[in-house]
């Protein structure tokens, strides 16, 4: 079975672009969370989605945001970035849903470096 | 408050030594779930293993030990005979129950360097 997906694996945006990150999660898969990870703060959570709800978000400004499909893809928007946002996103799904003693299986992670 | 604390930042052993991660964790509930994962340089964070906290048995798997204990909100981590590859990052996570959705508190992490 194919893992959890990140594209793109790297990026370079400048202050105040946007920038859209995909997950694919492991087939059969329906909760997809998302965390940022930097040397100062570590991995924080950033939200999780289960059948397309927004069911949990962390401590993050509304410039973050994300979604959901039917077919539990996701994609994180973050919008007027500001260099503090360069970090490895990484996305992590969990069967069936999404519950605490569910393991979360992560992807790759997408680098993005704000210039 | 739930909180994951790894207070070695950095280890380095030279290879075939024992190593132990220690993890110390604090929460109110009463069910709760423990978890280490290891970050290679690559960046994907690669499942290790889960406790419960109803569950104290030690487990091994391999070269791989683990020692939960309620009593001292630990979990610790030992690697027996370390080798080359388990050089990464090791992070131990909790996540409680009932739980608001499919959130982890991670430590800092622990960077692991095993020397040849």
């Amino acid at each position: 079975k194919a893992g959890v997906t990140q594209t793109p694996r790297y990026l370079i945006k400048t202050r105040g672009q946007q920038v859209t990150l995909s997950c694919s999660p492991i087939s059969g898969h329906r909760s997809v969370s998302w965390y940022q990870q930097t040397p100062g703060q570590g991995l924080q959570f950033l939200f999780e989605y289960f059948s397309e709800t927004q069911r949990n978000k962390g401590n993050f400004p509304g410039r973050f945001s994300g979604r959901q499909f039917s077919n539990s893809r996701s994609e994180m928007n973050v919008s007027t970035l500001e260099l503090g946002d360069s970090a490895l996103y990484l996305c992590a799904s969990s069967f069936p849903s999404g519950g605490a003693g569910e393991t979360q299986y992560f992807g790759p992670g997408t680098r993005l470096l704000v210039l | 408050a739930q909180k994951v604390t790894q207070a070695q930042t950095e280890i380095s052993v030279v290879e075939k030594e024992d190593v132990t991660l220690d993890c110390v964790y604090e929460t109110r509930d009463t069910t709760y779930y423990l978890f280490w994962y290891k970050q290679p340089p690559s960046g994907e964070l690669v499942f290790l293993i889960r406790r419960n906290s109803f569950d104290e048995q030690n487990e091994i798997s391999g070269r791989y030990s683990w020692n939960f204990q309620k009593s001292t909100s630990s979990f610790n981590f030992t690697i027996t005979a370390s080798q080359v590859v388990d050089s990464a990052v090791y992070f131990c996570a909790l996540k409680f129950f009932p739980d608001t959705g499919n959130q982890f508190y991670f430590g800092t992490g622990t960077s692991l360097t095993v020397i040849p």
